[in-house]
């Protein structure tokens, strides 16, 4: 079966460091992939995704994500953070037709 | 444009009661999808719809039922409730498989 693996619960960072998101995903084709972010209480909102051609997407707030396929992986980095990227991140894989498979979430803590 | 509305957005529910979740899009997409968030577990989905009188099971569906009689809403009914049902509900839509799904606010519903 489909699935996506976002091993790190939570991460703190230092305002400013820079950040890196895991994400790997087990599914047979080439899927489309997708990161999202949901601050508290709030809904999710999409940050980059990738269909196909170049493997490094660029995204909103900064955020680029590259596609490595030997690794079956879909890293979510950025240079910089501030501390409004404080937040839940979501990998996700499309695995055909409607079917959106989520990971369970990393959450980003940044310190002052 | 509104997007994706759901109501309402917080609801308390005694176990055995029924009720109803609603979600309206006014982009008109033609997919649309229920998910149920619970803490470590990432989004999961219920049921999802390909258009208007077509709808079929996510990954948890049981106790779960939908219709989609219009391309514009998809309510979600809970006819037992039960404690399981404990969860934040989101509601999404995309014009087409490989699009952008957005995401309503959610509903946070407790089943005592």
């Amino acid at each position: 079966a489909q699935s996506v693996t976002q091993p790190d619960i939570h991460i703190t960072v230092s305002e400013g460091a820079s950040l890196e998101l895991r994400c790997n995903y087990s599914y047979g084709a080439t899927p489309y992939l997708f990161w999202y972010v949901q601050s508290p209480g709030q809904g999710l909102q999409l940050l980059l995704k990738y269909f196909s051609g170049d493997t490094l997407v660029q995204g909103i707030k900064g955020f680029e994500a590259e596609f490595k396929r030997s690794q079956s992986s879909f890293n979510l980095r950025k240079p910089s953070v501030h501390w409004s990227d404080a937040a839940e991140y979501f990998c996700a894989v499309n695995t055909g037709f409607q079917k959106l498979v989520f990971g369970t979430g990393t959450r980003l803590l940044v310190s002052p | 444009n509104a997007g994706v509305t759901q109501t309402p957005k917080f609801q308390v529910l005694k176990t055995g009661q029924s009720m109803t979740l609603q979600c309206a899009q006014d982009m008109n997409h033609e997919y649309m999808s229920w998910y149920r968030q619970d803490p470590g577990m990432g989004l999961r989905l219920i049921h999802y719809s390909v258009g208007a009188g077509i709808t079929d099971q996510g990954e948890v569906p049981n106790g779960y039922n939908v219709s989609r009689s219009t391309t514009e809403d998809f309510p979600l009914r809970l006819l037992s409730a039960a404690p399981s049902q404990t969860s934040v509900y989101f509601c999404a839509s995309r014009l087409r498989p490989s699009d952008t799904q957005y995401f309503g606010p959610g509903t946070r519903l407790t089943v005592l």
